[in-house]
């Protein structure tokens, strides 16, 4: 079992522009969660998606969209870039709807906006 | 909102000593509180965690407790080792998401 994969591992984009950042769940996974790690502090929830569909959000801007595919892996866009997204991005995956069980992370991508 | 808050922020510890991670959240409603280890340059690894049904937990040098009165619960590492020092993350469990505490970067001494 490969585990929760992320990629790239490391970015660096320009300051306006777009990334796409990519994860795999665990094997028998079904729900894929997003965070945001800025340096020295804990993960921020960004949003989590179930069956293909955006369930939670947190408090991040509409510039942050995701999406899941009937495979059960997902994609985090960034648009229009700010200096202040450079961080460290998870994504991590739960079993059972995601409810009330354990999350296991990826290695995360670390995103430079310069 | 939801918030975790997660003392002390640094703790260095001789090795073979004990190490106490206290955390206390603002939810109600959380029912499930992970704990996970993060190392550089790595996403954080489950260690543990606890449910709101059970007091204590125990897994080899690592334990968990849980007050739900008080809403605290609390890492407890025995028996420290040089492989321990990393950061270490309280979270909650509220609404599907986690809400993580801001850290403990543990630094064991040989």
């Amino acid at each position: 079992d490969a585990g929760v994969t992320q990629s790239p591992t490391h970015l660096i984009k320009t300051r306006g522009q777009q990334v796409t950042l990519r994860c795999s769940p665990k094997s028998g996974h079904d729900t894929v969660s997003w965070y945001q790690q800025a340096l020295g502090q804990g993960p921020q929830f960004i949003f989590q998606y179930y069956e293909e569909e955006e369930r939670q959000r947190g408090n991040f801007p509409d510039r942050f969209s995701g999406h899941q595919f009937p495979n059960y892996s997902s994609e985090l866009n960034v648009n229009a870039l700010l200096l202040g997204d450079s961080a460290l991005y998870l994504c991590a995956s739960s079993g059972d709807r995601g409810w009330n069980t354990e999350a296991f992370f990826g290695q995360g991508t670390r995103l430079t906006v310069v | 909102g939801e918030n975790v808050e997660q003392h002390p922020s640094t703790l260095s510890v001789q090795e073979g000593d004990s190490a106490v991670i206290k955390c206390t959240y603002s939810d109600s409603a959380s029912n499930y509180f992970p704990w996970y280890k993060q190392e550089l340059g790595k996403g954080p690894q489950l260690i543990i965690d606890i449910r709101s049904n059970v007091g204590e937990k125990k897994d080899q040098r690592i334990a968990v407790t849980l007050n739900k009165t008080a809403k605290h619960f609390s890492l407890h590492i025995t028996e420290t080792q040089p492989e321990d020092s990393a950061v270490y993350f309280c979270a909650a469990i509220s609404s599907y998401k986690l809400i993580f505490g801001s850290g403990t970067r543990l630094l064991v001494r040989p």
